[in-house]
């Protein structure tokens, strides 16, 4: 298996709504990361989970709340989002302290917040 | 990290080779250059990396010049599914990928 799972592909939800966005690897990738992209820009990190530990979050507002259950899950829950929080979001991963590995990316979730 | 520079945007025809080319002068030592592509509404897909030599693959090229301040991806025989955004990133010592803004490459049939 050399893909990365995410669920929902589509997601709607009104601002006082808690969702949750799901990715699974079966890779045996222990480093798994959280991307959101908006329309024609490139993806932005937001969560950097290593060993199951939570090893980087680049300022992310915490209506956005990470969770990685095992090796082969990470979870993104939201909660109390804003319209501007639509976005596609982007699960990835990668064999961790490797540099020269090439991370796999999931085919995303598209967030639209009403 | 280190920054990349890459044009916005290039066409190139269907089956002739296309050249994207990418500047990171400021790259260090250990920085690895890596390429990515993303087709549209897909999540992006890695393509090749390299640290020094040139290197090949089943999808592209890569050439790194001699002071590793430059780059280029060859793709040696575009299709129509070769149209996406390109994205040449380095990759340090930190645990991060971090994207620029890529070009997008158009293939005319």
């Amino acid at each position: 298996d050399t893909e990365v799972t995410q669920t929902p592909k589509h997601l709607v939800m009104g601002m006082t709504n808690k969702k949750s966005l799901k990715c699974e690897q079966h890779m045996g990738h222990r480093a798994m990361y959280w991307y959101k992209q908006k329309a024609k820009k490139p993806p932005e990190l937001m969560f950097v989970y290593s060993y199951e530990k939570l090893s980087i979050n680049e300022s992310v507002p915490s209506r956005f709340s990470p969770e990685c259950p095992n090796s082969s899950l990470l979870n993104l829950h939201l909660h109390a989002l804003q319209p501007e929080d639509s976005a596609l979001y982007l699960c990835a991963s990668s064999s961790p302290g490797v540099r020269w590995g090439g991370y796999t990316f999931g085919s995303g979730t598209r967030l639209t917040v009403v | 990290d280190a920054k990349t520079t890459q044009p916005n945007s290039m066409e190139s025809n269907e089956e002739e080779p296309v050249h994207l080319p990418c500047n990171h002068s400021t790259i260090s030592g250990t920085d690895y250059i890596h390429w990515y592509r993303q087709l549209p509404s897909q999540g992006p897909e890695y393509v090749i990396h390299g640290l020094t030599s040139n290197v090949n693959n089943r999808m592209a090229s890569l050439a790194i010049a001699e002071d590793r301040k430059s780059s280029t991806l060859i793709l040696h025989r575009a299709t129509l599914r070769d149209a996406a955004v390109y994205y040449c990133i380095l990759r340090g010592g930190a645990q991060k990928l971090v994207f620029g803004q890529g070009t997008r490459l158009t293939i005319n049939p």
